[in-house]
């Protein structure tokens, strides 16, 4: 089966604590792309990362990182020194590596209180 | 300027009616996606289009939906004959699996089915 499921439903942080965002997914493929989206308040969909499962290193973007572990099928986002714009719904996603098919986590809403 | 735009933002239908959603991306694209979001709730793939045919379709993707890229340029998501459950935002994406590697989003057509 195909699952992702981010079991963190809500968080709130002060303006410049870190945050971690756990994703942890079920899939029946050995090769396979994970995905982080944020949707602020506006409502808007933005892609954040893509990751193939083949490559396990660790991806950094300013104050955003993210941490795959292949081995406990996980995929956690990492949001350093919060910002308040930083508040949003944030979801992960699973699809082959066709990206025909996409699913997706639950989505876990962040809000950063100044 | 945003990569994908969307038309209409908003459409309100009566039940049983049919809906056209577009999708008209700024610049030539292969991959080509449809999502909806029910209110408060998870971001859900409907159907990924390539090459102008269907690649893959969720089970939401039943007989009442199509799509197509009717003149090369718009995608259309069309909705047979409405339900007070089609009542969704409607996203459309592309996926640039060529140099960016970045998936964008338009902004979304909130369909309200009374």
């Amino acid at each position: 089966a195909q699952k992702v499921t981010q079991a963190q439903t809500e968080i709130s942080v002060v303006e410049k604590e870190d945050v971690t965002l756990d994703c942890v997914y079920e899939t029946r493929d050995t090769t396979y792309y994970l995905f982080w989206y944020k949707q602020p308040p506006s409502g808007e969909l933005v892609f954040l990362i893509r990751r193939n499962s083949f490559d396990e290193q660790n991806e950094i973007s300013g104050r955003y990182s993210w941490n795959f572990q292949k081995s406990t099928s996980s995929f956690n986002f990492t949001i350093t020194a919060s910002q308040v714009v930083d508040s949003a719904v944030y979801f992960c996603a699973l699809s082959d590596l066709t990206g025909n098919q996409f699913y997706f986590g639950t989505g876990t809403s962040l809000t950063v209180i100044p | 300027e945003p990569e994908v735009t969307q038309t209409p933002s908003h459409q309100v239908t009566q039940m049983g009616q049919e809906v056209i959603l577009r999708c008209v991306p700024i610049s030539n694209h292969l991959y080509f996606y449809w999502y909806r979001q029910i209110l408060g709730q998870k971001v859900e793939f409907l159907v990924s289009f390539y090459n102008n045919e269907i690649s893959e379709k969720s089970e939401i993707f039943d007989d009442q939906f199509s799509v197509e890229r009717p003149d090369g340029s718009n995608f259309t998501l069309k909705i047979r004959s409405t339900k007070l459950e089609d009542s969704a935002m409607y996203f459309c994406a592309i996926w640039d699996r060529g140099e960016t590697d970045t998936q964008y989003f338009g902004p979304g057509t909130r369909l309200t089915v009374l």
